[in-house]
């Protein structure tokens, strides 16, 4: 079976620039979560959604970070306009509420460098 | 304060030795714990889950003191493949929530 998909898995960007981050949780789970990790702050829960439907967005750092989630599928993370502190691994997960909820299976990373 | 505290490391130690790490959580009504493992460049994926009577997984023993606040991971005749960092992780008190905090790791190298 697949596991979580995420593109790209590195991307260099220019301070200013927009950046889009692309997630497929895996099929059938219900719960969809997006992860910021840096050796400082570890890693840090910025956004999750349960069936399509934004839950928490308290973690997103400010206004130039938004999320969507527009079908089961498919996810997105979009930083406009980046800025250097942005580099991070950006972390996609998903879950399967019921049955081992806190099991979250995560994507294999984007690596985002802004310079 | 972190919901989650770890001593970064590392721990180097040489095979086959035994090697324990611990955590600590701010939240004392929180309900379930976990260790993720993530290896270098790599993504965290479970360990194993921390039940409040302990338990352990082969080499693996995890345990709980509630009363301290504390979760503790112990392994036993260390191997090279577990080299990697081991991530306390907490899920919040709050009903239905499916989300988790994490620690920021503790990393172990383990010696030929």
């Amino acid at each position: 079976d697949a596991g979580v998909i995420q593109s790209p898995r590195h991307e260099v960007t220019e301070m200013g620039q927009e950046v889009t981050l692309r997630c497929k949780p895996i099929s059938g789970h219900d719960y969809l979560f997006w992860y910021r990790q840096t050796m400082m702050r570890g890693l840090e829960l910025l956004i999750y959604f349960n069936n399509n439907v934004p839950i928490d967005d308290s973690g997103m750092p400010e206004d130039r970070f938004s999320a969507k989630m527009p079908n089961a599928s498919f996810s997105t993370l979009k930083i406009q306009p980046s800025e250097p502190r942005d580099s991070a691994v950006y972390f996609c997960a998903s879950s399967l509420a019921g049955v081992t909820p806190y099991e979250q299976y995560f994507g294999p990373g984007t690596r985002l460098t802004v310079t | 304060r972190k919901e989650v505290e770890q001593d970064p490391g590392p721990f180097n130690v040489p095979e086959g030795a035994t090697v324990a790490f611990n955590c600590t959580y701010s939240n004392s009504a929180s309900q379930s714990f976990f260790w993720y493992r993530q290896d270098c460049r790599k993504e965290p994926k479970l360990l194993m889950s921390v039940y409040s009577s302990g338990n352990e997984d082969g080499r693996f023993t995890a345990q709980l003191n509630r009363a301290s606040q504390y979760i503790s991971l112990l392994i036993r005749d260390s191997k090279l493949s577990d080299s990697a960092t081991y991530l306390c992780v907490v899920n919040p008190v709050s009903p239905g929530a499916n989300n988790l905090f994490f620690g920021t790791g503790t990393r172990l190298t383990v010696i030929p």
